[in-house]
């Protein structure tokens, strides 16, 4: 049971556009979502999350955007830079259910920024 | 470096051996967790401590799979009997309580577990 979905696989922008990775969620409720950055042979870094009362974070270069009613989320780079090149994963968690901080993962998109 | 350091990063062992890799979470916080990583799939969870307690336990953690934080501070992970389906990055991360961290988890580098 996929709970967190990132069906795509892969992404290949050019340096300087924008790129759009993103994600789906099975369930309602998940309350804050997060993206990770992971380079190969590294432990996954935080990027940038957004709780459920919001439909939009920014943060630099970096923007979440959550779409509650379709259970959707993407992040958005721009400008997308070749040190962009990543493993990004998405992941949700559900703070009411005794709020454990445990989080579920999507599977990964892995982001080839073209210079 | 304040980070999640975790040890040893690479791990080479035989089937049917004994591994323990260890974690030391960012020093103010109280959350651990240990997650698994295997090629092409996310972090899945494994377990989670709140200070030295073990608050929940994953389906994927079987009776070979043992956790510990004695103290509320460092933790362990040890695997008996290793089989190759073990094979997979460990990943330890850590977190402070509390509703202003939000759910945001830290985690370390991984140790790379490989069973021959």
């Amino acid at each position: 049971d996929q709970q967190v979905k990132q069906n795509s696989p892969s992404l290949s922008v050019q340096e300087g556009r924008i790129s759009i990775l993103n994600c789906d969620y099975t369930n309602s409720m998940f309350d804050y979502f997060l993206w990770y950055k992971k380079y190969p042979a590294e432990g996954p870094t935080f990027l940038i999350s957004i709780s459920s009362i919001k439909d939009k974070n920014e943060d630099g270069r970096f923007t979440v955007f959550l779409n509650k009613s379709a259970k959707h989320l993407s992040l958005h780079i721009v400008p997308s830079q070749p040190g962009d090149s990543a493993v990004y994963f998405c992941a949700a968690s559900d703070r009411g259910s005794g709020n454990t901080g445990k989080l579920i993962f999507g599977q990964g998109t892995t982001l080839q920024v073209k210079p | 470096d304040t980070g999640v350091s975790q040890d040893p990063r690479h791990k080479i062992t035989k089937r049917g051996q004994n591994v323990t890799f260890r974690c030391d979470p960012i020093s103010e916080h109280n959350r651990l967790y240990w997650y698994r990583q295997t090629l092409g799939q996310g972090p899945e969870f494994l377990t989670y401590f709140q200070n030295e307690a073990q608050l929940e336990k994953s389906r994927l953690l079987s009776d070979r799979f043992s956790a510990e934080r004695p103290k509320g501070s460092f933790s362990t992970l040890e695997i008996q009997r290793t089989e190759q389906g073990d094979s997979a990055m460990y990943l330890c991360a850590s977190s402070p309580v509390g509703a202003s961290s939000g759910n945001t988890i830290y985690f370390g580098e991984g140790s790379w577990l490989t069973v021959v």
